[in-house]
């Protein structure tokens, strides 16, 4: 059974690079789910699709953010990787990491990890 | 970018009540649809996919319907469990988008 968990830094100063990482447990990324994205979620508030990379390795991000916003993964650790830069108040929330298997929708989350950005 | 409208906002409902929430689309998606579970503090829980196929693992009096750009999803006989938010996330087309949610809670 495939987990998910995302680790980094709980708080980001204004403008600086806000770097997350999912590890991938129980499975491997280069096979079994299709896509392996970001969400992330203002407190209070609705979700909002960051981007995915495909099992192939090309990637798709929402364009609200997509010149700040890198997906990539490494195979060697079994991990996928984001990066926003520039951050400010506004990139505060609890970003999930998620997989998209065959039925095309997010079916396996990682618990969230809360970023705050703040002076 | 497709919008996503949720209705209504917020519902309360008994425990055995039936219960529907409806999720319109800006424009066509077909049925590449999903629908998701959140519980405070929890991450989102797939429950259906391709707007009305039930994922696996997940309760029967939970179903979704719908095509184009109206879908419903209906909890048969609501559980103390099944106190939540609920969301609708299109997939047709990027940027993949999330309606704002629908609040169930106790009456």
């Amino acid at each position: 059974q495939v987990q998910l968990q995302e680790s980094g830094p709980g708080l980001v100063k204004p403008s600086q690079t806000l770097s997350l990482t999912c590890t991938v447990s129980g499975g491997f990324i280069g096979s079994g789910s299709i896509y392996w994205g970001w969400i992330r979620q203002p407190a209070g508030k609705g979700l909002e699709w960051i981007g995915h990379i495909y099992i192939s390795g090309s990637t798709n991000y929402n364009p609200s953010l997509k010149s700040r916003v890198t997906i990539s993964e490494d195979r060697s650790k079994n991990q996928f990787s984001l990066k926003v830069t520039s951050v400010t108040a506004a990139d505060t929330a609890v970003y999930y990491c998620a997989a998209v298997g065959s039925q095309n929708a997010f079916d396996i989350w990682g618990q969230g990890t809360m970023v705050t950005v703040s002076s | 970018d497709i919008q996503m409208t949720q209705s209504p906002s917020t519902l309360s409902a008994s425990v055995g009540d039936r219960v529907t929430i409806t999720c319109r689309a800006s424009q066509s998606i077909s049925s590449w649809l999903a629908w998701y579970q959140q519980k405070p503090g929890k991450a989102p829980k797939l429950l259906i996919y391709k707007a009305s196929s039930l994922e696996s693992g997940v309760p029967s009096r939970f179903s979704g319907s719908g095509s184009g750009t109206e879908f419903t999803l209906t909890i048969t006989s609501l559980q103390p469990d099944d106190f939540a938010i609920f969301y609708c996330q299109q997939y047709n087309s990027y940027p993949w988008t999330f309606g704002r949610g629908t609040k169930v809670e106790i009456k």
